[in-house]
């Protein structure tokens, strides 16, 4: 079941730099979209979310963007910082009464100091 | 910060032994779910719990596993007779009143079953 992927493991930027992290999902019927971050050993922490009226939401250095055509939605991290390498998950939430999340695989983000 | 708590961090048990794993969810949280990552995998959903009932369960969740509240704090996962595939990172979660937005999770309980 591959409802949502993120089709790059892993993402190496230089800090300062915008980092650019990409899902894309195959249900239609998904309505809200959530990334989470994710340290070795920790649970997942939100980060950052957007409903699927919208087609960006911005929050300090975060910002996601949903393309609803493509279905498909990334994350800005800019400028990007050591403290942001982490695993991160991008994750979708179907319309009706079922809440839970469906997640990609997630893709390891690297920022070089 | 308020947050979701889970114990124990780390439990090593024999295959067809018992465990239960403990969470207790954040205080105002009315919606309730457990999720598993086996190592190297993506995040998985395994059962939500409402109002003293499941809501919505995987595949995963079958019938050697089971979800209680037992009492107005705490949030508990039962797998009666551990195999071991089930050995995994399980994270507990709650979210608002109304089940929308995002989900906090718990640290994680690793389970390894030898």
């Amino acid at each position: 079941d591959q409802q949502v992927k993120q089709n790059s493991p892993s993402l190496s930027v230089q800090e300062g730099r915008i980092s650019i992290l990409n899902c894309d999902y195959t249900n239609s019927m998904f309505d809200y979209f959530l990334w989470y971050k994710k340290y070795p050993a920790e649970g997942p922490t939100f980060l950052i979310s957007i409903s699927s009226i919208k087609d960006k939401n911005e929050d300090g250095r975060f910002t996601v963007f949903l393309n609803k055509s493509a279905k498909h939605l990334s994350l800005h991290i800019v400028p990007s910082q050591p403290g942001d390498s982490a695993v991160y998950f991008c994750a979708a939430r179907g319309s009706g009464s079922a809440r839970q999340l469906t997640f990609g695989s997630g893709t390891q983000l690297t920022v070089l100091p | 910060e308020p947050e979701v708590t889970q114990t124990p961090s780390h439990q090593v048990t024999q295959m067809g032994q018992e465990v239960i794993l403990r969470c207790v969810p954040i205080s105002n949280h009315l919606y309730f779910y457990w999720y598993r990552q086996i190592l190297g995998q993506k995040v998985e959903f395994l059962v939500s719990f409402y109002n003293n009932e499941i809501s919505e369960k995987s595949e995963i969740f079958d019938d050697q596993f089971s979800v209680e509240r037992p009492d107005g704090s705490n949030f508990t996962l039962k797998i009666r007779s551990t195999k071991l595939e089930d050995s995994a990172m399980y994270f507990c979660a709650s979210s608002t009143r109304t089940g929308l937005g995002e989900l906090f999770f718990g640290e994680g309980s690793r389970l390894t079953v030898l």
